[in-house]
């Protein structure tokens, strides 16, 4: 998805907070920042996602800078099971209607025992 | 917890054979979604679906068909499975309203054709 931009892959110790930054310079005042990770085999899982205010749930974090052209996702402990893949998408709510999601290439996040 | 499960997760068809590929989700989701992965080229919608016995294209619809009879269920068709259809088949589902689209994913069904 050219609409963002992530490093192709990161390492992060077990144990302590990965953080994954995510360009999207070009963002829209209505477009939403939304994470995804896929382990390996399975199908991709939501994570979080935002507008302008952080967000947080109990699986992460989300940063998104004041001018929006730039976020990071924060997972706080990181384990060996948060292997994966991780996307990150800006996309616009359809007012119900139902559109499909492009993935770019990702960040292949590992994290090291 | 949301659950989008696919009857399969691995699967060997023949040239020619009909293939179906079944998705069912227990949350009352409004929307329906077909996908399929494959590496270098992402995740490309095939099918979706916004209601019942609704059911629009994707990106790519060519030798698929889709079927959504009832509200949980939606199913995958190759009426002619063909060698370039091998992939990784998803299945997700989103509600209509409330939650911005979040699509929630199945395990994905591996399909392999010979």
């Amino acid at each position: 998805d050219a609409k963002t931009t992530q490093p192709p892959s990161m390492d992060c110790a077990e144990g302590r907070a990965a953080n994954l930054p995510c360009n999207h310079s070009t963002i829209s005042g209505n477009e939403y920042v939304y994470w995804y990770r896929q382990i390996h085999s399975q199908g991709p899982q939501y994570i979080i996602h935002g507008l302008k205010n952080n967000e947080t749930n109990e699986m992460a974090s989300l940063i998104i800078t004041e001018d929006r052209k730039s976020s990071t996702l924060i997972l706080p402990h990181a384990t060996l099971r948060d292997t994966a893949v991780y996307y990150c998408i800006v996309r616009e709510y359809s007012g119900g209607g139902a559109d499909g999601l492009t993935f770019g290439k990702g960040t292949h996040l590992i994290i090291q025992p | 917890d949301v659950k989008v499960t696919q009857s399969s997760r691995y699967l060997v068809k023949r040239t020619g054979e009909k293939v179906f590929l079944e998705c069912v989700q227990d949350m009352d989701h409004e929307n329906m979604f077909w996908y399929r992965q494959d590496p270098g080229l992402g995740l490309r919608l095939i099918y979706f679906s916004y209601d019942v016995k609704m059911k629009e294209k994707g990106d790519i619809p060519e030798g698929y068909s889709v079927s959504r009879e009832k509200k949980e269920r939606f199913s995958l068709i190759l009426e002619s499975a063909s060698t370039n259809q091998t992939s990784m088949y998803l299945c997700a589902s989103s509600p209509r309203l409330g939650s911005q689209e979040t699509q929630y994913f199945g395990p994905g069904t591996r399909l392999l054709v010979l």
